[in-house]
């Protein structure tokens, strides 16, 4: 199966910072990597896939990058809304594995 | 809009079985493919099995093999998972969610617990 690491497990920023997570695959996955926003008690929304496709409807301070092993995902200026864990998951193989999430605080 | 909602999870022992639903509606039910994921408290999501809008492709993560079935009722909009051989690490709270590779609609999810 493809690892998906991603770094930091969790940051601290405050509102306006710009914030940037970054995500690395085991093996090249072209640009086959969505990322995620889960909220406490909630299902993960999808925010960007094709490594750097914004979803529709997510705000455009959200953007994505990156391809083959290693990608970001960030924040040009971190809202209070914004709190969560945001994982990163690879659809190149069919294990589909995502990483084990960055928990992000505001300040 | 799209909702999907989750029941039929509760506690089981070891080696038990359960089946899970997940009701859909909003949405083509019959145009899309459905996943099922899981995620374990503290844990990042893992994905274990998709069908596709027929219900003539199915895959499960090696996780899962041999043990859960993925299916669907198209008539019913409904998405099914039937589990057996439960273990305690199939412990987790199960989303269904639209898509094959990624999911842009999730259920709130249902709980599963296995333990003696």
């Amino acid at each position: 199966d493809i690892q998906m690491t991603q770094s930091p497990s969790s940051l601290s920023a405050s509102v306006g910072d710009r914030v940037t997570i970054t995500c690395r695959a085991s093996q090249s996955i072209s640009n086959y990597l969505t990322w995620y926003q889960q909220k406490p008690g909630k299902a993960p929304k999808l925010l960007i896939f094709d490594a750097s496709s914004l979803q529709s409807g997510v705000p455009s301070r959200f953007s994505g990058s990156g391809s083959g092993t290693d990608f970001t995902l960030s924040i040009s200026s971190l809202q209070p809304e914004d709190f969560g864990t945001y994982y990163c998951q690879q659809s190149y193989s069919s294990s589909y594995t995502f990483g084990q999430g960055t928990k992000l605080e505001i300040k | 809009q799209v909702q999907l909602v989750e029941s039929g999870g509760g506690l089981v022992k070891p080696g038990g079985s359960l089946r899970l639903s997940c009701a859909a509606s909003g949405f083509t039910f019959s145009d899309d493919y459905m996943s099922w994921i899981r995620q374990a408290p503290g844990k990042g999501p893992e994905w274990i099995s998709y069908i596709s809008g027929s219900g003539t492709t199915k895959y499960n993560a090696d996780s899962v093999k041999g043990r859960f079935t993925i299916s669907r009722d198209n008539a019913k909009t409904s998405l099914y998972l039937q589990m057996n051989s439960l273990r305690p690490e199939d412990s987790a709270l199960y989303y269904c969610a639209r898509g094959r590779s990624r999911y842009d609609s999730w259920g709130h999810g249902t709980l599963v617990t296995v333990s003696s």
